[in-house]
């Protein structure tokens, strides 16, 4: 079974709909990162956070560290949102139990 | 210019060859890290370092060896390509007084023939 579990893994939506990406994680961690790829490949940061919730413009991202989920939220959602998002989650020690664990990610097309 | 530079971007290398994928970071991030990516998988940690002097394996280090000449030049070296190591490479660098964020280059796309 995998550590950090993504659903679902392919998403279409059409313009203007809300999403929502699923991720489950079965380890102990100090903080959560949501990525996003773009067909060109190159990867960014969204959010790293171990508790609650954060806003960035359209994207909503939160934490429940007791139940270890964590879901990302795109409200309005453009074609331009198209790209893999990843779910990656950093274990509490150091060496290379800190280091990041990632799920498979998920493939968002937002049709206009 | 963007925070961390890999080049090259794509590669095309035929079996056997040695090759160097290079990064560099403009960051001052003392951790620097090198991750394949294959379809259908997440991604995998090859070598990570946490500063000019350590150099560690990840999961998928065979096959795969690093070098670190300087704390911004971070490159992963094929000894003898084969085509298994067809995959998308990313490196990317984090700093633990800045909560650990990763910060991601580009990608190499390398191509094993």
């Amino acid at each position: 079974k995998n550590e950090v579990e993504q659903s679902p893994q392919n998403l279409t939506a059409q313009e203007g709909e809300f999403i929502t990406i699923n991720c489950s994680y079965s380890v102990g961690i100090s903080a959560l990162h949501w990525l996003q790829q773009h067909p060109g490949g190159g990867i960014v940061s969204l959010f790293m956070l171990s508790s609650g919730k954060k806003k960035h413009g359209r994207l909503i991202a939160t934490i429940n560290i007791q139940e270890k989920h964590s879901s990302l939220h795109i409200t309005a959602s453009h074609p331009r949102d198209s790209a893999v998002y990843i779910c990656a989650v950093r274990g509490f020690y150091g060496g290379s139990q800190g280091n990041l664990i990632f799920g498979k990610g998920t493939k968002l097309s937002v049709k206009p | 210019d963007a925070d961390v530079t890999q080049t090259p971007r794509n590669r095309i290398t035929k079996t056997g060859k040695r090759i160097m994928l290079e990064c560099s970071q403009t960051k001052g991030h003392d951790r620097m890290y090198w991750y394949r990516q294959d379809p259908g998988l997440g991604l995998r940690l090859i070598y990570y370092s946490f500063d000019v002097k350590d150099i560690n394996k990840g999961e998928i280090s065979d096959g795969y060896s690093v070098s670190r000449q300087a704390q911004a030049k971070f490159s992963l070296s094929l000894e003898s390509a084969i085509p298994n190591q067809t995959a998308l490479y990313f490196c990317a660098t984090s700093d633990p007084s800045g909560g650990r964020e990763a910060f991601f280059g580009q990608g190499t796309r390398l191509t094993v023939v």
